[in-house]
């Protein structure tokens, strides 16, 4: 069956530390992936896409994920947290379905930044 | 204009009125889409737009119907709704239906209360 895993689903770190958000993904072709985030009570936004031009993406507001086949891993990175992180992650992963490709939501990472 | 726009931002319904959420885009995007997102988790697929037809009903209740008048706008009526349709609902976009690299654009959302 294909699928997202994120393997945490609350993260916290303190204020200028770095940030690792976790997810795993089950597919059988090579999926496109996604990371979006979501602040309370808005809609998502789209941090990053892995399109497979480069295994290293790097997003918005400093992120970057690395897509790593051999471990079916799509991690998102921020060298150092800011207060305005604090917010939901969503990893999606985009797979093969009849007759074109469906998105698949993660259950989401809750990211909390301390002072 | 990168922005999928919804109305109203707030919406508190008794079980028998009758309301409508409206979505917006002018991306020229051909595939629109409604969530529905109850906290805590990510967002549930309920239909599918594509080229102005509906193209996927994920068994959602018919007291709830969506309306695509143009490729532009999106509606949804609401009718009869139960109080554990509370959630927000997010309104998205994307170039198309089903595409590998599909990027999804989502609205600030709306959120519902049924009392």
């Amino acid at each position: 069956a294909q699928s997202v895993t994120q393997l945490d689903s609350h993260v916290s770190v303190s204020e200028g530390t770095p940030v690792l958000l976790r997810c795993n993904y089950s597919s059988s072709y090579s999926p496109s992936l996604f990371w979006y985030v979501q602040h309370p009570n808005k809609g998502l936004q789209l941090l990053l896409k892995y399109t497979s031009a480069a295994t290293l993406v790097k997003g918005i507001n400093g992120f970057e994920a690395e897509f790593k086949k051999s471990e079916t891993s799509f991690h998102l990175t921020k060298p150092s947290a800011h207060m305005s992180d604090a917010a939901e992650y969503f990893c999606v992963v985009s797979v093969e379905n009849t007759g074109g490709f469906k998105t698949i939501f993660g259950a989401g990472t809750r990211l909390f930044v301390k002072a | 204009d990168t922005e999928v726009t919804q109305t109203p931002k707030h919406l508190v319904m008794g079980m028998t009125n009758k309301k409508s959420l409206k979505c917006e885009q002018h991306m020229g995007h051909r595939a629109m889409y409604w969530y529905k997102q109850k906290a805590k988790k990510p967002p549930e697929l309920m239909f599918v737009y594509s080229y102005e037809k509906l193209s996927i009903n994920e068994s959602v209740p018919s007291r709830f119907s969506p309306e695509c008048p143009n490729s532009s706008l999106l509606n949804l009526h609401l009718h009869a709704l139960q109080p554990e349709d509370s959630a927000l609902y997010l309104c998205a976009s994307s170039q198309v239906e089903g595409a590998r690299w599909n990027e999804q654009f989502f609205g600030p959302g709306t959120r519902l209360t049924v009392l």
